[in-house]
């Protein structure tokens, strides 16, 4: 079983809410990520756990918030959004962090900031 | 840095003629190369992957990629398009830089979105 799933598929959300989007996987893997995606363009690396804790960072703004409650679960919160945050939100996950393992894909979020 | 090129934003092929998608890498080491592919609105699914080993790599729904270390290419192939890879197509390539500490860092071409005609 090589699943990764997301909920919700939609979401769409004021600029004052609070939500939270949830990512679980059962392939034992140790490492999970988050992705934003904007149309048309390539998924872009938001987030990095590496045996539940946060490793790389990539300059994301304070509104998104991760979480790993446990191996199997990857959680962003979100609050106080903009509308150019509305994207495709991407989880993944790969056996390990380091190199050479792939990473495998959930469908992802759609998000809506309005 | 690492970085990946498609060169091709959008290509049209008629269903059941070969298809060759282009990828040119930039690392300075060996990389990991990676073909993923995405249909509207959803995920990406993992096509076929290079670590080592043999260059020419096969994966799924009868893709091939060959690994070209001297054209710093690994492009995607398949004899016969059938209409359900009309989709996105993401080369990707994962390495190690010295701010990961150790960690793999993928990063995704541009995507080059295929069209099949009937």
């Amino acid at each position: 079983d090589t699943e990764v799933t997301q909920t919700p598929k939609h979401l769409v959300m004021g600029m004052t809410n609070k939500k939270s989007l949830k990512c679980e996987q059962h392939m034992g893997h140790r490492a999970m990520y988050w992705y934003k995606q904007k149309a048309k363009k390539p998924p872009e690396l938001m987030f990095v756990y590496s045996y539940e804790k946060l490793s790389i960072n990539e300059s994301v703004p304070s509104r998104f918030s991760p979480e790993c409650p446990n191996s199997s679960l990857l959680n962003l919160h979100l609050h106080a959004l903009q509308p150019e945050d509305s994207a495709l939100y991407l989880c993944a996950s790969s056996q390990d962090s380091s190199g050479g393992y792939e990473q495998y894909f959930g469908p992802g979020t759609r998000l809506t900031v309005t | 840095a690492q970085s990946v090129t498609q060169p091709d934003i959008h290509i049209t092929v008629s269903e059941g003629a070969s298809l060759e998608l282009r990828c040119n890498y930039s690392y300075g080491a060996t990389p990991y190369l990676f073909w993923y592919v995405q249909s509207p609105g959803q995920g990406l699914q993992l096509l076929l992957k290079y670590f080592s080993g043999d260059t020419l790599v096969q994966g799924i729904k009868g893709f091939e990629a060959e690994f070209k270390r001297s054209q710093s290419s690994f492009n995607l192939r398949k004899p016969s398009v059938h209409w359900s890879d009309a989709a996105e197509y993401f080369c990707a390539v994962g390495a190690t830089p010295a701010y990961s500490g150790g960690y793999q860092k993928v990063t995704f071409g541009i995507g080059t979105k295929l069209q099949v005609i009937p």
